[in-house]
C-alpha cells in the first residue's frame, strides 16, 4: 500500500486479556520498528525486525510482550496478560533496509480497562 | 545515557509570529539529528535529518540547523496548519532506534 497500515485504530480490552496488534508495512520495506507512546511523552522504542528476525528487542518492557513478522512483511504484537500500564498508542514504522527515515503509521489505541 | 530534551513543552504564536523550538540531546556518538512532526491521531512524519555540526536543511517555512549539543527548528512567518507537535530524536547507539524527546507542540493562531 501507500502508507503503513494498522489495525485496529482502537482497542479495548479488560485487564489480563491477550491482544494482538497488526502492522502492514510499506511494500519493500525491509526494515520494520514497533514503538510505543503514551500521553504527553515521545514515542519509545520496542522492537526492531530486519526481513524476518528480530535485530533488536531490547525495548520490549518485559516477557507478556513478543513480536513476529514471520514472511517479512506484516508483523504482529503481541501483549498477554494486559495491565492497566499498557494502555498507550502502539505505533509501528518502516524503512527501506534500516535507514532511520522511518514512515510511521497512525497507530493502534491500545486502552486497559 | 543517550537523551533527549526539547523545550518549550508548548508554545503559543500568531501568526506571522516567529520563533524557535530547541532540542538539546547527549549522546556517546551523533547517529543522526531527526525531526519529526505529529498531528493529533496520527503518526509522527519525517522532517529533516542532520548528520554534522554547522548543517542546515530547509523546507516551506522551518529551517532545522545542528550545533555539538543541540538543534533548533525555526518557524518563520508560521500559519494555522504549522500547528503540530514537534518531535526531535537521535539515533542509538547500536544504530537500530531512535530516542524521542518529548516533543513540542506548537500552536498558531490567526
Amino acid at each position: 500500500g501507500a502508507g503503513v497500515s494498522q489495525t485496529p485504530s482502537n482497542k479495548v480490552t479488560e485487564k489480563g486479556k491477550y491482544v494482538e496488534l497488526r502492522c502492514d508495512p510499506i511494500s519493500g520495506h525491509t526494515a520494520l520498528y514497533w514503538y510505543r507512546q503514551s500521553l504527553g511523552q515521545g514515542p519509545e522504542f520496542l522492537i526492531y525486525f530486519q526481513g524476518t528476525g528480530a535485530a533488536d528487542d531490547s525495548g520490549l518492557p518485559n516477557d507478556r510482550f513478543f513480536a513476529v513478522r514471520p514472511e517479512g512483511s506484516v508483523s504482529t504484537l503481541k501483549i498477554q496478560r494486559t495491565e492497566r500500564g499498557d494502555s498507550a498508542v502502539y505505533l509501528c514504522a518502516s524503512s527501506l533496509s534500516g535507514a532511520n527515515v522511518l514512515t510511521f503509521g497512525a497507530g493502534s489505541r491500545l486502552t486497559v480497562l | 545515557e543517550d537523551q533527549v530534551t526539547q523545550s518549550p513543552e508548548a508554545l503559543r504564536l500568531q501568526e506571522g509570529e516567529s520563533s524557535s523550538l530547541n532540542c538539546s540531546y547527549t549522546v556517546s556518538g551523533l547517529r543522526g539529528l531527526f525531526w519529526y512532526r505529529q498531528d493529533p491521531g496520527k503518526g509522527p512524519e519525517f522532517l529533516f535529518t542532520l548528520y554534522s555540526a554547522g548543517e542546515e536543511k530547509e523546507k516551506e517555512r522551518l529551517k532545522a540547523t545542528l550545533t555539538k549539543k543541540e538543534s533548533f527548528l525555526h518557524i518563520t512567518a508560521p500559519k494555522p496548519e504549522d500547528s503540530a507537535t514537534y518531535l526531535c530524536a537521535v539515533g542509538d547507539q547500536a544504530g537500530t532506534a531512535l530516542i524521542f524527546g518529548k516533543g513540542t507542540t506548537l500552536s498558531v493562531s490567526s
